[in-house]
């Protein structure tokens, strides 16, 4: 069976400096991938997702993430942290038996600090 | 503008009541879906749908009701049965149901007073 592990519930930078969000799959078959982010009260927007072309797949607002199999990592960065990117952001793996259901990570809350 | 619509944003209900949460797209999506989302956790799905008249439950469908009799349109009806009501319900879709990225509407608040 398939699922995901965020390994941090909280991370905290400052404004400008880089963001790591972490992310740890398990699936027998190579799998799609997500990440979505959620602002307060707010739905889902996704951010970028992976489907086994390119490893290193990049999405919007400055964020990529790289897909590395021998580690079932799919890691989530972003160079410089804006204000704007504090938000709750879900890992996400496809279901492989092709039913259409996505299977959420508990998800990692980013604070953004002046 | 393509997207999902759900309505209405907030919900108050009393215990005992059943309501009904409308979910709306016009992206001519096939699969639609619902979740359900607590405080500190990810989405947990109740139901979902792959083509009209047809949907399969989800983690958690217990307490939860659904009919789709129109391609555009997925609502959820909360029963009295669902102990713990009080949530943020999410809507998505997606092209073919088959893996691929879901598209989320803006949620409903459900309070049970």
């Amino acid at each position: 069976a398939q699922s995901v592990t965020q390994l941090d519930s909280h991370v905290s930078v400052s404004e400008g400096t880089p963001v790591l969000l972490r992310c740890n799959y398990s699936s027998s078959y190579s799998p799609s991938l997500f990440w979505y982010v959620q602002h307060p009260n707010k739905g889902l927007q996704l951010l970028l997702k992976y489907t086994s072309a390119a490893t290193l797949v990049k999405g919007i607002n400055g964020f990529e993430a790289e897909f590395k199999k021998s580690e079932t990592s799919f890691h989530l960065t972003k160079p410089s942290a804006h204000m704007s990117d504090a938000a709750e952001y879900f890992c996400v793996v496809s279901d492989q038996r092709n039913t259409g259901k996505l299977i959420f990570g508990q998800g990692t809350t980013l604070q953004v600090k002046p | 503008d393509g997207g999902i619509t759900q309505s209405p944003k907030y919900l108050f209900r009393k215990e005992g009541q059943n309501v009904t949460l409308s979910c709306e797209q016009n992206l001519n999506h096939d699969a639609m879906y619902w979740y359900r989302q607590d405080p500190g956790q990810g989405l947990r799905l109740i139901y979902y749908s792959q083509i009209v008249n047809d949907f399969q439950k989800g983690d958690i469908a217990e307490g939860y009701s659904v009919s789709r009799e129109k391609k555009e349109s997925f609502p959820l009806t909360v029963t009295s049965a669902q102990k713990n009501p009080t949530a943020f319900y999410l809507c998505a879709s997606s092209i073919l149901g088959t893996g691929d990225e879901q598209f989320f509407g803006p949620g409903t608040r459900l309070t049970v007073l």
